[in-house]
């Protein structure tokens, strides 16, 4: 079966780093999302990744591994705002989005 | 670029009565449309994926009838939710591709139905 794996939550402090992993078995590989969703509005698109390496956008930097079916997400100076649902989904050979069920990140002042 | 809206943002009905949710990608055409349901707390769930055209294809446990969907051109999708009871009550979210060679997903903000 497909299957994508990260943790529950995680807390964190304001002005901190912190990394979201995600783990993935899936059929076939064409992609990487993450995307934010805070509580009660829709995700937004972070990042894309297909290639193996780190992708960096401001604060946010993604990180993919294709050999290890691994990626992060690295969020650098956490703000307050930062709080919300990380979601780490992957693109399969049938090209379906296959979601995993999500990181609630909690930043503590 | 790549916007996405859905009407209406939030709905109550009583139970027993349909439902339509439109989705509509305001500045792009979308060659695929998904619908997404949500429970407070839990992940997306997909419900079904539908291309312009033709007939959605519904994941395992999606009732297609109780669940209709039509895409009848690149901007506009529909779900009516028919008969609706109070299980239903959720937060619906639709997401259009077709900008991104990727196909990367531009999500609409949501639509909140409770269903009394």
């Amino acid at each position: 079966g497909q299957n994508i794996d990260q943790p529950t939550e995680m807390t964190a402090t304001e002005g901190a780093i912190v990394q979201i992993n995600c783990t993935y078995q899936t059929s076939g590989f064409n992609g990487l999302f993450w995307y934010q969703q805070h509580a009660g509005e829709a995700p937004t698109f972070l990042s894309y990744n297909v290639l193996d390496g780190l992708e960096e956008k401001g604060r946010f930097s993604s990180f993919l591994s294709r050999s290890k079916g691994y990626s992060y997400l690295l969020l650098k100076e956490l703000q307050m705002k930062d709080s919300a649902s990380y979601l780490c989904a992957v693109i399969d050979s049938n090209y379906q989005l296959i979601w995993g069920a999500g990181t609630k990140l909690i930043i503590k002042p | 670029g790549a916007v996405v809206s859905q009407h209406p943002s939030w709905v109550i009905c009583k139970s027993g009565t349909s439902v339509k949710i439109e989705c509509r990608s305001l500045d792009f055409q979308a060659t695929t449309m998904f619908w997404y349901r949500q429970f407070p707390k839990q992940s997306l769930m997909l419900m079904a994926t539908s291309n312009e055209g033709s007939k959605a294809t519904y994941e395992q446990g999606v009732e297609k009838d109780k669940f209709l969907i039509n895409h009848a051109s690149l901007t506009l999708s529909t779900l009516t939710v028919t008969s609706a009871h109070p299980e239903d009550s959720s937060f619906y979210i639709c997401s259009a591709s077709g900008l991104s060679s990727y196909n990367e997903q531009f999500f609409g903000p949501g639509t909140r139905l409770t269903v009394l």
